[in-house]
Order: C-alpha cells, then sequence, then structure tokens
C-alpha cells in the first residue's frame, strides 16, 4: 500500500491563483481530512468527509473548497491564492477499528502564495 | 469545543536524561489522545494512543504516555532521551479529525 499520497510536493502561486492539492489513499478508509500547519502552530482542520459524497467544514474553511466523488480522493481547492494561505498542507484519512482509531497522514504540500 | 494546550513552547534536556512534556486537554465525553512527533520539513508520525483501558500507554522508540482523567492531561514521557528524540511534538484529541496543540520543541544537548 501507498498509504496517503500528497501532490505536488511544493508549489508557488500568485495572488488571485487557484489550484488544487490532490490527496488520495489506497486504504479504503471512509474518513478524510485536511489541515494546515503554519510556522510554530499545531495542524489546524480546514475541512473533512466521513464518506463519498459527504465533506463539512472545520476550523479554518476559508477559502478553500473539497469534494470527495470517490473514497480514494479528497481533492483541496484554492479558489483564489491569498498570501495568508502559505502554509504546509497535509492530508489525512482514518477507519476506526478494533483498536480505536488512527489517522494516517501524507507527507504534505508546502505551499507558497507571493 | 475541543481543545488542547500543551504549555510548555520549548524544551531542553540533556542526553540520557529523562523528559516529560505536557499536555492538557478539553474534550466532551471520553477522549481520543494521541502524540505524534515531527521532524523539520517531516510529516506527522504517530507515537502512540489512548482510547480506553489502562491509563499508561506505551508507544514506540520508548516513549510512554500517562491519561489522567482528573486533571485532564496526557504527558509524554521518556526515561532517557536520545540526539535523535530532537524534533517537535503534538498532543491531539478527537476522534475521526483531531485537534491538534501548538506543539513543544524539543532540543537534546550533548
Amino acid at each position: 500500500n501507498a498509504g496517503v499520497t500528497q501532490t505536488p510536493k511544493f508549489q508557488v502561486l500568485k495572488t488571485g491563483q487557484s489550484m488544487t492539492l490532490q490527496c488520495a489513499q489506497d486504504m479504503n478508509h471512509e474518513y478524510m481530512s485536511w489541515y494546515r500547519q503554519d510556522p510554530g502552530m499545531g495542524l489546524r482542520l480546514i475541512h473533512y468527509s466521513v464518506g463519498a459524497g459527504i465533506t463539512d467544514q472545520g476550523e479554518v474553511p476559508n477559502g478553500y473548497n473539497v469534494s470527495r466523488s470517490t473514497t480514494e480522493d479528497f481533492p483541496l481547492r484554492l479558489l483564489s491564492a491569498a498570501p495568508s494561505q502559505t502554509s504546509v498542507y497535509f492530508c489525512a484519512s482514518s477507519y476506526p477499528g478494533l483498536a480505536g482509531i488512527e489517522q494516517f497522514f501524507g507527507p504534505g504540500t508546502r505551499l507558497t502564495v507571493l | 469545543a475541543q481543545s488542547v494546550t500543551q504549555p510548555d513552547i520549548h524544551i531542553t534536556v540533556s542526553e540520557g536524561a529523562s523528559l516529560e512534556l505536557r499536555c492538557n486537554y478539553s474534550y466532551g465525553a471520553t477522549p481520543y489522545l494521541f502524540w505524534y512527533v515531527q521532524s523539520p520539513g517531516q510529516g506527522l508520525q504517530l507515537l502512540l494512543k489512548y482510547f480506553s483501558g489502562d491509563t499508561l500507554v506505551q508507544g514506540i522508540k520508548g516513549f510512554e504516555a500517562e491519561f489522567k482523567r482528573s486533571q485532564s492531561s496526557f504527558n509524554l514521557r521518556k526515561p532517557s532521551v536520545h540526539w535523535s528524540d530532537a524534533a517537535e511534538y503534538f498532543c491531539a484529541v478527537g476522534y475521526r479529525e483531531s485537534t491538534f496543540g501548538d506543539g513543544t520543541t524539543l532540543t537534546v544537548k550533548p
């Protein structure tokens, strides 16, 4: 299994540009989430999904859109990039099992908005 | 709303010394608690987790954590720190999605 994969690893955008951060998992997990991590801070939840076709907002959803058309994929769209969106973005997937629940994180996408 | 506080922004310990990183949480029900480690420029690695049962949880790399419901705490410990333990440590609470603390940076002195 590849686990959780994210593309691209690095991206530089100009203010006002749009782009999509890709996230895929091959573990058949129902739950997927997007977080951002700013310097000196922990991860903050942007959006999450409890299954295909179902998404909801997290703590910091403004400026971002998500959709979940398949179990495997959970792309994050930046509609009009702003310098405040410069951050490292992590995607995660999770599945509740007998041993509780655990999130599996992707390697992250480092985004710079100029 | 759930929240996590890591009171120590930065901790420095000598190699071979013991370590304790503090974590306090706020959660409405039985908490699902996690500790992660992150090396510079890397993703997050799960050290250990607590859902129920024994309040002393063993994790990877020689780490353990103790859940104390009366104190709303989930402190991370290691009896003898190695130079390779230098990293940032995050405590988190939640079920499917987590709320993270702001992290504690660990520096290890030779």
